[in-house]
């Protein structure tokens, strides 16, 4: 599976989109791009995912690069309990799914 | 409809002790996973099992076994627990798609466990 790197922490304001970014410069052509997110203590939830086409859902917007060596997790208006770790993966087989360090997002009042 | 559970939600084991940590699911997925997570860490597997009568290991397997028992339970067990094994572990299921791609894993609340 590619790797991928996201920054350690980011913040932003209540009521705000939340942009959270991802690179993974060594995807392969049959790999998929997964955002899970894992609210304190909690077990991890499934955000979205997604191949080459940008992708909406209930919850987030995933865009992901022409080159898709990178992609943005949005979440469009920013909540309080959206607090928490994103994980970027990505992986041909999502029957292994590797966790990094992913991205600590703190929304602000 | 109650999706992943785990039991117990907290152990404390003495070093040498064995325990069985339980997970069941009842939407009906193929695929079921162990992980288990650190402090400040993210998420390692241990186990997985693709299919009812199937079990891979992961990245981390040594001092684990696992059971599936069948289609809704996947059973953990240390045989002889060590401090080092001191995680929250988390239970996950899924299905997948007619291409293969499996969709979102759905995880248990966890187990808590210290070895002491």
């Amino acid at each position: 599976d590619a790797k991928t790197t996201q920054p350690t922490s980011m913040d932003c304001a209540e009521g705000r989109a939340a942009n959270l970014p991802c690179n993974h410069s060594t995807i392969s052509g049959n790999e998929y791009v997964y955002w899970y997110r894992q609210i304190h203590s909690q077990g991890p939830q499934y955000i979205i995912h997604g191949l080459k086409n940008n992708e909406t859902n209930e919850m987030a917007s995933l865009i992901i690069t022409e080159d898709r060596k990178s992609s943005t997790l949005i979440l469009p208006h920013a909540t309080l309990r959206d607090t928490a770790v994103y994980y970027c993966i990505v992986t041909g087989s999502a029957r292994q799914l590797t966790f990094g360090s992913g991205t600590q997002l703190t929304v602000l009042p | 409809n109650a999706g992943v559970t785990q039991t117990p939600k907290f152990q404390v084991l003495k070093t040498g002790q064995s325990m069985t940590l339980q997970c069941a699911q009842d939407m009906n997925h193929n695929s079921m996973y162990w992980y288990r997570q650190d402090p400040g860490m993210g998420l390692r597997l241990i186990y997985y099992s693709a299919s009812e009568g199937t079990t891979d290991k992961g990245e981390v397997p040594n001092g684990y076994n696992v059971s599936r028992l069948n289609k809704r339970e996947f059973s953990l067990r240390l045989e002889s627990a060590a401090p080092s094994q001191t995680s929250v572990y988390f239970c996950a299921s899924t299905t997948r798609d007619p291409r293969g791609v499996s969709y979102e894993q759905y995880f248990g609340p966890g187990t808590r466990l210290t070895v002491t």
